[in-house]
């Protein structure tokens, strides 16, 4: 079972390029995220999803684009790429709604992005 | 606005004693909360939570205890092991839903063989 998956896992890019970063669920979960990681400042969620056509913003949405078009898929976008834009990526999903289960989010890998 | 904040950056503990990590809230609409641990080069994974109903939650060698009254929840570790080693994040929200967490900064645990 594959869970989460993020690609790519490593990326350099320069300062104003702009790329996607892709990310899939198998566990048929309603709701999608992404957060940022950085030294000293924990997870930062920077733009979620609670259904297809469904997306809002978190703490850190600024420089940032998303869609969701799927269930499965729910990509983030950089518009043009910025040093601080430097960090580890993680995609989230959970189901949504009441559940017997523990509420608790589901991570991929991580992709690190380094923006010169 | 750190609703959510982890002080001790690091921990370090002998083997076989026990592990205390520590983690303070500010939003008293938080009610429901979990730990997490993460190794290098991987994502997090999800170790324990708790609902605001209760004050404690065991699951084998962890136990996460929260104090309502002082915003205050603690994961306890007993017997700590040498692969217990990993960053410990705690992490908040309202309802059980799973979404918007919101994390702590995260303290990084050495067990000591």
């Amino acid at each position: 079972n594959a869970g989460v998956t993020q690609t790519p896992k490593f990326q350099v890019l320069k300062t104003g390029q702009s790329m996607t970063l892709q990310c899939a669920q198998d566990m048929n979960h309603e709701y999608m995220s992404w957060y940022r990681q950085d030294p000293g400042m924990g997870l930062r969620l920077i733009h979620y999803s609670v259904g297809a056509g469904i997306t809002d913003q978190g703490e850190v949405p600024n420089g940032y684009n998303v869609s969701r078009s799927t269930t499965e898929d729910f990509p983030l976008r950089l518009l043009s790429a910025a040093p601080s834009q430097t960090s580890v990526y993680f995609c989230a999903s959970s189901y949504l709604g009441s559940c017997s289960c523990t509420g608790e989010l589901f991570f991929g890998e991580g992709s690190r992005l380094t923006v010169l | 606005d750190q609703q959510v904040k982890q002080n001790s950056p690091s921990l370090s503990v002998q083997e076989g004693r026990i592990s205390i990590l520590n983690c303070d809230y500010t939003n008293s609409m938080f009610d429901y909360f979990l730990w997490y641990k993460k190794y290098p080069a991987e994502g997090p994974t999800f170790l324990i939570s708790i609902s605001s109903i209760k004050d404690k939650n065991e699951d084998g060698r962890f136990t996460v205890f929260l104090n309502k009254s002082a915003k205050h929840l603690s994961l306890h570790i007993v017997p700590s092991q040498p692969g217990d080693s990993a960053v410990y994040f705690c992490a908040a929200s309202k309802g059980t839903s799973g979404s918007r967490l919101t994390f702590g900064e995260g303290t990084q645990l050495t067990v000591n063989p």
